[in-house]
């Protein structure tokens, strides 16, 4: 089955760009999409189609996907970004949905 | 606007079974892709099931297959996972969403429903 990798935790100062990374097989291949998930909360869609913001998600959020890494950039990174970020990709081999094992944002 | 409420969710001993409720608001149910979408206690994102907006395409994760089923009822705006043979495994807060008419992803989750299933 597709394996999709993130790293486990990523810090940033305020103010500054947060990129994280999603690894797989020839993703560029692939679409990705991007859940931002808050302590207690449900997710929240930011990035579809590797690279498109849905409304209501701030410019600062962009993606992009190449190779074997997607990445989901936030740019003037804010005390409230800090979540949990998952990457999420259709897959046509065993379960056609398979997502990251998702990546902590630390707002320093 | 889009509203996705979960229900039934509980404490069932292993072997028992359970069945989930999402009640749907704000949009037409009837041209969405649904999906249910599980997170266990501390642990990540696992996709369980979809369902397209007919009916007539459904997937499941090798996890749950044969054991878990999902449907929807258009007229309801309702879409339902019946959950059959559970194991402590499948303790996890069940989410259910709103999916895009490829079944590529989901834009809208509900707030979930804890499924424990314990001795």
């Amino acid at each position: 089955s597709y394996v999709l990798t993130q790293p486990p935790s990523v810090s940033v100062a305020p103010g500054k760009t947060a990129r994280i990374t999603c690894g797989g097989n020839n993703i560029g291949s692939k679409s990705v999409h991007w859940y931002q998930q808050k302590p207690g909360q449900a997710p929240v869609l930011v990035i579809y189609y590797d690279s498109d913001r849905p409304s209501g998600i701030p410019e600062r959020f962009s993606g992009s996907n190449s190779g074997n890494t997607a990445t989901l950039t936030i740019s003037r990174v804010e005390a409230g970004d800090e979540a949990d970020y998952y990457c999420q990709v259709w897959d046509s081999s065993s379960d056609p949905w398979v997502f990251g094992g998702g990546t902590k944002l630390t707002v320093l | 606007q889009v509203q996705l409420v979960e229900s039934g969710g509980g404490l069932v001993k292993p072997g028992g079974s359970l069945r989930l409720s999402c009640a749907a608001s704000g949009f037409t149910f009837s041209d969405y892709y649904m999906s249910w979408i599980r997170q266990a206690p501390g642990k990540g994102l696992e996709w369980v099931s979809y369902i397209s907006s007919s009916g007539s395409t459904i997937y499941y994760a090798d996890s749950v297959k044969g054991r878990f089923t999902i449907s929807r009822d258009n007229a309801k705006n309702s879409l339902y996972l019946q959950m059959n043979s559970l194991r402590a495994e499948d303790t996890a807060v069940y989410y259910c969403a709103r999916t895009d008419s490829s079944g590529w992803y989901s834009d809208y989750w509900g707030q979930g429903t804890l499924v424990t299933v314990s001795s």
